[in-house]
């Protein structure tokens, strides 16, 4: 059974910094990553995509990577806004399906 | 380009009532799926529909069911409400074609509270 987790549950830093956090599934059998930002009270929002035959994924100030062979992958976020202020979620897809497996959440908190 | 469309926004419903929740995908997208999410499970799977048919469907008991529409909107609904259903509903849709995985879309979903 595909488990995900990600550390680390929360995360708080001063404007500017960067930062990376980490995601781990147990399977590494999967089909795609995929990294989502969701505000408060709202829905998902995709950041990056990595296939399962990619390492990394590029948009902006945010990249992905993705080393299968040890289960993890992580999201490097330069120069810290505090915009970037959300919970971000990691997810894979194990087959040919939709059926997305969530980690647990960093919930980011960049300060002014 | 209208995002994923999810109504009502909000709900409260008591115990034992049933409730429908629509989704209305990206144009063009014919795969949508549901997931529940709550503070102490995070993000479940639901179920995704296809071309109007279950393609998949998680652990969740049969008081939860869903169909999509020839035009890919899609509704699920929840009969004999209990307390643990209060959650946020969330839908998403991709294009989904077979062997092309593409990113999923989310709507803001539908917050269902029971009383």
């Amino acid at each position: 059974k595909q488990e995900v987790t990600q550390i680390p549950a929360a995360l708080s830093v001063p404007e500017g910094e960067n930062l990376v956090l980490n995601c781990s599934f147990t399977d590494s059998a999967i089909y795609n990553l995929q990294w989502f930002r969701q505000d408060p009270g709202k829905g998902l929002t995709s950041l990056l995509l990595i296939q399962s035959s990619q390492r990394e994924q590029t948009s902006g100030r945010l990249n992905a990577s993705l080393d299968k062979s040890s289960g993890r992958s992580t999201l490097y976020i330069a120069a810290s806004q505090p915009g970037d202020s959300a919970t971000y979620l990691c997810a894979v897809i194990c087959g040919a399906t939709n059926k997305l497996i969530f980690g647990t959440g960093t919930l980011l908190a960049v300060q002014p | 380009k209208a995002g994923v469309t999810q109504t009502p926004r909000y709900l409260i419903k008591t115990r034992g009532q049933q409730v429908t929740l629509s989704c209305s995908p990206i144009s063009g997208h014919r795969s949508v799926s549901w997931y529940q999410q709550t503070p102490g499970q995070g993000l479940q799977f639901l179920f995704e529909y296809f071309s109007e048919t279950q393609r998949n469907k998680g652990n969740f008991p049969g008081r939860f069911s869903g169909r999509q529409f020839s035009n890919s909107r899609s509704e699920m609904n929840v009969s004999t409400l209990e307390l643990g259903d209060s959650a946020l509903y969330l839908c998403a849709s991709s294009l989904r074609d077979r062997g092309h995985y593409e990113k999923l879309f989310f709507g803001s979903g539908t917050q269902l509270s029971v009383l």
